[in-house]
Order: structure tokens, then sequence, then C-alpha cells
């Protein structure tokens, strides 16, 4: 079985450019999450999908992050303008039901850099 | 808001050592539980999940124990290997079911041979 995809791997930009990053959850994985992992801390959810519809965007900082995810299969998430507090790794996860409860699969993550 | 939490920072083992890496949570509503584990690079890997209406749960070399009582949560590793240094982060629901996790600071476990 593939697991999530994430491309690119790493990204540099300056400050107020904007950045996309791109991801392909499981194959038949309806739930596809964004989360932010900043150096030394645990992932934080931006952003849950549920097929294409938006479940929870609580932490998402939509006044320069956006995520779509128009077909219900992949995702894009996107930051304009950048600032420099939004270096971090952005994760991709999909989830299916397994054992317990819905078990998350994380793809590599993108490393971005904000100079 | 509230969060998951980890005692130890860096824990420092030989191979061939039981590892127990601590977790403490602070929401009384969570009701399931998760360890990750995350090598350099990579995203967060499924190591081991428990309800609230478990003590204890084991897998392959790893057991999981959760006292809710004191709202503690610790993953136990046998025979630690090598290829056990990693990071290890324990994640909450925070009772919202079980498909969204608030994931604590991570704990990083350096296994020396």
């Amino acid at each position: 079985e593939a697991g999530v995809a994430q491309s690119p791997r790493y990204k540099i930009i300056e400050k107020r450019q904007s950045v996309a990053f791109w991801c392909n959850p499981i194959s038949g994985h309806a739930t596809l999450y964004w989360y932010q992992q900043i150096l030394g801390q645990g992932p934080k959810l931006l952003i849950q999908f549920q097929n294409n519809g938006v479940v929870d965007d609580s932490q998402l900082p939509k006044d320069r992050f956006s995520a779509e995810r128009l077909k219900g299969v992949d995702s894009t998430l996107k930051i304009q303008p950048a600032k420099l507090e939004d270096s971090a790794v952005y994760l991709c996860a999909s989830s299916t039901y397994r054992g317990l409860a819905y078990e998350q699969y994380f793809g590599p993550g993108t490393r971005l850099t904000v100079t | 808001g509230e969060s998951v939490g980890l005692h130890l920072p860096t824990l420092s083992v030989q191979e061939g050592d039981n590892s127990i890496i601590n977790c403490a949570y602070s929401n009384s509503a969570s009701d399931y539980f998760i360890w990750y584990k995350q090598e350099s690079g990579k995203g967060p890997q499924f190591i081991i999940d428990i309800r609230s209406n478990m003590d204890k749960r084991q897998g392959q070399r790893v057991t999981v124990l959760l006292n809710k009582t004191v709202k503690h949560l610790s993953l136990q590793i046998a025979a630690t290997q090598p290829g056990d240094s990693a990071v290890y982060f324990c994640a909450e629901n925070g009772g919202t079911g079980f498909q969204k996790l608030v994931f604590g600071t991570g704990t990083r476990l350096l296994v020396s041979p």
C-alpha cells in the first residue's frame, strides 16, 4: 500500500512570498489532515477534511492560510503572505478505521524555511 | 487551552534495556490516547493506542499504561534497540471522538549500542 505523498520536501522562501504544498492521501482514505510542526514541538492540527468538506479549521490562520480538497482526494495548503514564524514542517495525514479507532497515517512532510 | 505534556525531554538508554516514556495529560474529557514515533525527516508513525476503558494494552515489544486517576500515560519499550531511537509523542483526543488529536511536545529516546 502506497503511503501519503507530499511535495515538495523542502522549500525556502522570503517573508511576504507565497507558497503551496501538495498532498496525496492513501487511496480510499476519506479523512485528510494538515498539521504544522514547529521544531521541538508536536504536530498541531491546522485543518481536517472529510471527503471534500471541511470538518475543523479552527486553528487555521485564515488571514494567510488556505486549503482545499476539491475532488475529495488530493489537497493543497497555501500560505500567502508567509511570515518568519511560519517556518515549520507541514505534515499531511489521512486516516482509516483500524483496531480501536481511526488510525492516522502521516506523510514525510514539507520543511518550510521563511527568511 | 488544555494540552498534553511530557515529563522528560530526552531519555538515554543502553541497548537491551527497557525504556519508559511518560506523558501527563490535562484534558479530563480525553478518552482515547495514542503513542507515535517520529524518526528524523519522517512523519509520525503509529505505535499503539488505548481507550479510557482500558488500563493497559500490549503490542509487539511495547506496552501502554493509562492511569486516569492521575491523568498519566506511559509507553514501555522492552529490549530497546538502536532502531528505537526517535522522538516519541503522546496524543489525546480531548473527548472529540477518534479523529481529532492533540499532540504533546515529545520525548527524544537515544539508544546506545
